[in-house]
């Protein structure tokens, strides 16, 4: 009931296309899903979040949407470029308990020029 | 730059050896989480301490441990180290355990490779 499932695992997409990057959990107490993107070598940076209470979230090319009665979220990269390419991971936690996130196993996007 | 500072980046040993790795973090976050992320693998959590003080955790191996100090830094202790624990080993911060202190803020990471 913790999991965080994310497909796909990997995803390549031609410049300029739309990249959907999808996320189910199961834990209905979850209430903060964060997208985090990840260069090689680096440590992963907070993209963008979202909390249950709105059914979308958009931070210039990146949206997140989210589906409470599916119990499903997505990240959408419109116009997407080669400085994308990078790995992405879900998550989610319970913000009024300890933090402790639970990580989706991540896509690694390629985006071709 | 996160404001998280992790030390060594590199770190290359010999099986059955003990490492420290260490973490700063930002400046005003009370929250430390060590992770563990093996080769194109997802982020395994190990432990989480909070103003020096144990609060969950993870998939930590028994010979692995950690503190933070009252100075808010951590290090986490591996030792003896096998081939499998060759990986990248992330810190990351935040403000509180919740609330309003959600966001985790990851460092640079440090790589070990045992040899």
């Amino acid at each position: 009931q913790q999991q965080v499932k994310q497909s796909p695992q990997s995803l390549i997409v031609q410049k300029g296309g739309i990249s959907i990057i999808n996320c189910a959990y199961e834990n209905t107490a979850f209430d903060y899903f964060p997208w985090y993107q990840q260069f090689p070598g680096k440590g992963p940076a907070l993209l963008i979040a979202i909390r249950p209470d709105v059914s979308e979230k958009k931070e210039g090319r990146f949206t997140i949407s989210f589906n409470k009665s599916a119990k499903q979220f997505s990240l959408h990269i419109m116009d997407s470029q080669p400085g994308d390419s990078a790995t992405y991971f879900c998550a989610a936690t319970v913000l009024s308990s300890n933090y402790q996130l639970i990580w989706g196993a991540g896509t690694k996007l390629i985006i071709k020029p | 730059d996160s404001g998280v500072t992790q030390t060594p980046k590199h770190l290359i040993t010999a099986t059955g050896q003990r490492v420290t790795l260490r973490c700063s973090p930002r400046s005003g976050d009370l929250s430390v989480y060590w992770y563990q992320q093996s080769l194109d693998q997802g982020l395994q959590f190990l432990i989480q301490y909070y103003n020096g003080e144990e609060r969950a955790k993870g998939n930590i191996l028994e010979r692995f441990s950690a503190q933070q100090f009252p100075d808010l830094h951590s290090e986490l202790n591996l030792s003896s180290l096998e081939l499998g624990d060759s990986a990248l080993y992330f810190c990351a911060s935040s403000v509180g355990l919740g609330g309003d202190g959600y966001e985790q803020y990851f460092g640079p990471g440090t790589r070990l490779t045992v040899t």
